[in-house]
């Protein structure tokens, strides 16, 4: 089983859609969890991050933890062209810094 | 905004030749990191410092890669030699220690082993 499961897509959703994004994760001891949005040729950049199970929101993004089901979702409300990229899921243990990411989800939002 | 610098952007070489990448984290980021990519992958963490300490390098082949950061600011990795498998993206991430697991990362050094 790997460490952090994402299905690597494309998910294609319309534009002005909602887009789930869903990860699971094996290590029970982690404690924070990332979401990265990746766009092609780029490098990650950090869209959110969330500690505590239920929900937390950014703007058009939420992000969903089930500690115990090991599980962590985000959600992109009114989804556009410019949010189509490669979405990574990193569970990391707390006091270490190490991220452990997934494949990544690439995202196509069509006009 | 402070950013995570890395030069080169793009590197191609011949196996068995040696490249270097260059990495200069944001300024007073006390932890630094080297990732791997590969193509439809996400990123791998090849060597963690934290200052000029190593605190993880559990991944990093250390027959040809060879990772410093003298002086605890700036930090490069070295393959020597390298080999067609190492083509791949090189990024370079950065945190501060109050806020050590939010990471920074750099543009990125693409490289392609001929």
């Amino acid at each position: 089983q790997k460490e952090v499961e994402q299905n690597s897509g494309p998910l294609s959703v319309p534009e002005g859609a909602i887009a789930s994004l869903n990860c699971t994760y094996s290590d029970r001891g982690s404690q924070s969890f990332f979401w990265y949005r990746q766009y092609s040729g780029k490098s990650p950049e950090l869209i959110m991050f969330i500690y505590s199970n239920g929900d937390k929101e950014d703007g058009r993004f939420t992000a969903q933890l089930n500690k115990a089901s090991q599980y962590v979702s985000l959600l992109i409300r009114d989804s556009q062209p410019s949010d189509s990229a490669t979405y990574l899921c990193a569970p990391g243990p707390r006091n270490t810094g190490k991220l452990i990411f997934g494949q990544g989800t690439t995202l196509q939002v069509k006009p | 905004e402070a950013e995570v610098a890395q030069s080169p952007r793009y590197k191609i070489t011949e196996k068995s030749q040696a490249v270097a990448f260059w990495c200069d984290p944001i300024s007073g980021h006390a932890t630094l990191y080297w990732y791997r990519q590969i193509l439809g992958q996400g990123p791998e963490l090849l060597v963690q410092f934290q200052d000029e300490s190593v605190v993880d390098d559990s991944q990093l082949p250390k027959d040809r890669f060879s990772a410093e950061r003298l002086k605890g600011v700036d930090s490069t990795l070295k393959i020597q030699p390298a080999e067609l498998g190492d083509s791949a993206m090189y990024l370079c991430a950065s945190s501060s220690q109050y806020q050590e697991e939010t990471q920074y990362f750099g543009p990125g050094t693409r490289l392609l082993v001929l």
